[in-house]
């Protein structure tokens, strides 16, 4: 069973720091990495994808992948409460098109 | 990123009925998705449903208890058969991207079977 894994929190940072979401994979050959945000009562809205190691910046996120650990991250900086959310990372598996999600990092972020 | 268009939004259904839900995507995608979302759970893979071929399900999951139509590059249903409350969950409608595998949702179908 391929697993991604994620701390379930909650996460609470104070308004205006930098929020750090990690996830880790065991399917060493996945090749795409995503991380999608679902506030309470909606479906998951795509934030960040990311395909090679390093970073991928984006606004006021950032992505991180690490294929060699197996580990990618996202980083929130200058949080907001509206950022307040469940963050889930998603992994595909080696062959298809399939995702595998992890079970969501709560994000509080407090004014 | 696609459009993607879901109904039922919600419904309250009895147990032993079925729900049909539909998805519909504002263009042609060659592979659609159904998931569900149990309360307080993360997302998990019923099935994959290709046009013009039977839907692959993912272990766990059965046609008999959730059969996929897929009559054309841009609509799908799920069936959700014999429902019992522990049915109850989001069920989610999902295109792909094309050529990369990232994953666009429809607003999702909450379901309670009572």
């Amino acid at each position: 069973q391929k697993e991604v894994e994620q701390n379930s929190g909650p996460l609470s940072v104070p308004e205006g720091a930098i929020a750090s979401l990690n996830c880790t994979y065991s399917d060493r050959g996945s090749q795409s990495f995503f991380w999608y945000r679902q506030y309470s009562g909606k479906s998951p809205e795509l934030i960040m994808s990311i395909y090679s190691n390093g970073d991928k910046e984006d606004g006021r996120f950032t992505a991180q992948l690490n294929k060699a650990s197996q580990y990618v991250s996202l980083l929130i900086r200058d949080s907001q409460p509206s950022d307040s959310a469940t963050y889930l990372c998603a992994v595909n598996q080696e062959y298809g098109n399939k995702l595998v999600f992890g079970a969501g990092t709560i994000l509080r972020v407090k004014s | 990123s696609a459009v993607i268009s879901q109904k039922p939004s919600r419904d309250i259904c009895q147990r032993g009925t079925s729900l049909t839900i539909q998805c519909q995507v504002d263009s042609q995608v060659t592979m659609m998705f159904w998931y569900r979302q149990q309360p307080g759970q993360s997302l998990t893979l019923i099935a994959t449903a290709n046009q013009g071929s039977e839907a692959t399900y993912e272990s766990g999951f059965v046609i008999d208890k959730f059969p996929i139509s897929r009559p054309n590059l841009t609509f799908s249903t799920l069936t959700v058969s014999n429902m019992s409350p522990e049915d109850s969950s989001i069920y989610l409608c999902s295109v792909d991207g094309g050529a990369i595998t990232e994953a666009f949702f429809g607003q999702g179908t909450r379901l309670t079977v009572v």
